[in-house]
């Protein structure tokens, strides 16, 4: 059964750096093929896509985060980590972490989601 | 990289069918069949219900069912229920820098 579990800060300030943390179960980030992705959700809005890493380390980002984002794992934590740099009330959302294969382009076990407040 | 273009909300009495279109472009959804597709019901984590264009994951009603042509892709539900209320999103891989992008969101309303 595989399970992910998104957490850290409910709420960070302008310019700030979030740290968020996915540990997961049920899979390992050290078979060939397995991948965690980020997205996030603003409140009321479309899901966007973020970030992702394979088990070999390759890593992806969207471009118009690219700057801000990094990613990394902890295969042996079980554990994926999202920074984002430089926090704006913008980057308020939901974010979520999720599972998937590299050669299936689909994300087939998402978490439950952590809402993130950026404010002073 | 835009999103996909979903019409904001579509509806349909119980036993109707809706379909909710996905447009996209020559790089995303009319180069690839990689379209998938996201149910969300308030305050809950997306489920996938399409993957590769018409593929339904076990557990996955077969009364969802999807296709593509050209650049656009669609979601039809069958046999409409009061548990299909939700938001639905589309998403596709795509060969620009994007690598993977999202539609904009379709709030599905059961009458």
């Amino acid at each position: 059964q595989i399970t992910l579990k998104e957490s850290g800060p409910t709420l960070v300030k302008p310019t700030q750096t979030l740290t968020l943390t996915c540990t997961f179960s049920g899979f390992s980030l050290s078979t060939t093929g397995v991948g965690v992705g980020w997205m996030r959700q603003p409140p009321g809005k479309a899901l966007e896509w973020l970030a992702l890493i394979y088990w070999d380390d390759d890593k992806r980002y969207s471009p118009s985060l690219q700057s801000r984002l990094t990613i990394t794992k902890d295969a042996s934590k079980n554990q994926v980590v999202l920074t984002m740099t430089n926090m704006d009330p913008v980057d308020t959302a939901t974010y979520y972490c999720a599972h998937r294969i590299k050669w299936l382009v689909y994300f087939d076990y998402w978490g439950q989601g952590t809402l993130v407040t950026v404010s002073s | 990289q835009s999103a996909l273009t979903q019409p904001a909300s579509v509806s349909g009495s119980p036993g109707q069918s809706i379909t909710i279109s996905c447009t996209g472009t020559s790089s995303d959804v009319g180069a690839h069949n990689y379209v998938s597709w996201y149910k969300q019901q308030p305050g809950r984590a997306p489920r996938l219900m399409i993957y590769d264009v018409s593929n339904r994951p076990s557990g996955v009603s077969n009364r969802f069912s999807g296709s593509k042509s050209g650049n656009t892709a669609s979601l039809t539900i069958s046999g409409l229920q009061p548990e299909d209320e939700a938001d639905y999103y589309c998403s596709s891989y795509t060969s620009s820098t994007t690598f993977y992008v999202f539609g904009t969101g379709t709030k599905v309303t059961v009458l």
